[in-house]
């Protein structure tokens, strides 16, 4: 079975400075790997995809994340962080059969 | 386009009571799904239909929980009778493909209180 560890529940970092939220996988086939953010009282929205092409995907809002087989890892990032970005943000994977499992979460908190 | 619309936003009912919630998907899209998200932990999956049959129902609680999908159209998750710890946010997503890589379209979601 295919599961995701998110190594930080919480990030906080200041407006205009990196942001990195960590994820693992784990996965006996080759995953895809998905970053959903979820701001207050809003839908879950897609930030990103990997499906076996560039290890390094970029997606909306300035977030890119790199897939290394070889550390397990999914980690996001932004250089810049706004405050718009305060939200939710889950590590998502699929193998097989379609089905997404969720990691548990880390919510950012960007500070003025 | 217009998203997936759930209703209703809020519901607080008391223990042993039964609740319904109401998932109005995306025009057009084949796949449904039910996903039940406890406060601090990420989404888990209950119920997926395709069109309207059930593919996948196995975390789903069924000697509590029922969800239908009439016409492939809308969809209801019941809960009968309710538990505090139903207590979550009951997230209903819509895709056009069985497929993840085609993307899920997240309704904003039904935040339920068991008290």
């Amino acid at each position: 079975a295919q599961s995701v560890t998110q190594l930080d529940s919480h990030v906080s970092v200041s407006e205009g400075t990196p942001v990195l939220l960590r994820c693992n996988y784990s996965s006996s086939y080759s995953p895809s790997l998905f970053w959903y953010v979820q701001h207050p009282n809003k839908g879950l929205q897609l930030l990103l995809k990997y499906t076996s092409a560039a290890t390094l995907v970029k997606g909306i809002n300035g977030f890119e994340a790199e897939f290394k087989k070889s550390e397990t890892s999914f980690h996001l990032t932004k250089p810049s962080a706004h405050m718009s970005d305060a939200a939710e943000y889950f590590c998502v994977v699929s193998v097989g059969d379609y089905k997404l499992s969720f990691g548990a979460g880390t919510t950012v908190t960007v500070r003025a | 386009e217009a998203g997936v619309a759930q209703s209703p936003r809020y519901k607080i009912i008391e223990k042993r009571q039964s609740v319904a919630f109401w998932c109005n998907p995306i025009s057009g899209h084949a796949t449904l799904y039910w996903y039940q998200q406890i406060l601090g932990q990420g989404p888990k999956l209950l119920i997926q239909f395709q069109n309207n049959g059930v593919v996948d129902d196995s975390q789903l609680p069924k000697d509590r929980f029922s969800a239908e999908r009439l016409k492939g159209v809308d969809s209801t998750l019941k809960i009968q009778p309710a538990k505090l710890e139903d207590s979550a946010v009951y997230l209903c997503a819509s895709s056009p493909s069985t497929d993840p890589n085609y993307g899920y379209t997240f309704g904003s979601g039904t935040r339920l209180t068991v008290v």
